[in-house]
């Protein structure tokens, strides 16, 4: 299995920060990395594919980069509606896609 | 903007089987490009892929649940199942099901989830 980790596990901002969530693949998954946000009781967000394509509705403030084992997502100022938890999944290999454990943006 | 909706037991006894369904609206699960899949959340708990099925019936099974689970689609009610077999504790977890997209491998859809506690 292609183990995923993140860190923090938990960041506390407030409105307007910038905020850097890391992500580190246990191998080599070039730029099969997607991005999550999940808020409780609604359904997960696509918010990046392909480790840095933005996807379709999903405001310009979040951006990825990352190639090969270590991405980031960054959110350049932190809005209210962005506290949520945010989770990196690889699909490089299809046939087990794994997710990271989540790093929780909250209030500072 | 294709809708997923998951429904279903909230509670089963353990050894008994599980059994989960998502209505889709606003596309069609036979539509070629996309993959239909349930993913799990264990309570406070990571995400773990349980498995998806192309709308030609192949499907793809995480091995640690393979031996238990049968995913499934009804193309004329335009909705994927789920069955786990043998359940015990540890298979309580807020369910999703989401949509796939093949060629890119992300799931652009999902469902707001449903809660099965496996309870006696």
């Amino acid at each position: 299995d292609i183990q995923m980790t993140q860190s923090p596990s938990s960041l506390p901002a407030s409105v307007g920060d910038r905020v850097t969530i890391s992500c580190r693949a246990s191998q080599s998954i070039s730029t099969y990395l997607n991005w999550y946000q999940h808020k409780p009781g609604k359904a997960p967000k696509l918010l990046i594919y392909s480790a840095s394509s933005l996807q379709s509705g999903v405001p310009s403030r979040f951006s990825g980069s990352g190639s090969g084992t270590d991405f980031t997502l960054t959110i350049s100022s932190l809005q209210p509606e962005d506290f949520a938890t945010y989770y990196c999944q690889q699909s490089y290999r299809t046939i087990l896609f794994t997710f990271g454990p989540g790093t929780k943006v909250e209030i500072k | 903007q294709v809708q997923l909706q998951e429904s279903g037991p909230g509670l089963v006894k353990p050894s008994q089987t599980l059994s989960l369904t998502c209505t889709v609206s606003g596309g069609s699960i036979s539509s070629g490009g996309y993959y239909w899949s349930w993913i799990r959340q264990h309570p406070g708990k990571d995400l773990e892929w349980i498995g998806y099925i192309y709308y030609s019936g192949s499907t793809y099974y995480n091995p640690s649940l393979k031996s238990r689970v049968t995913i499934s689609v009804d193309t004329s009610k335009n909705q994927l199942a789920l069955t786990l077999r043998s359940v015990t504790a540890a298979d309580t977890a807020v369910y999703y099901c989401t949509r796939g997209v093949r060629s890119m491998d992300y799931f652009d859809s999902w469902g707001q989830g449903t809660l099965v506690t496996v309870s006696s």
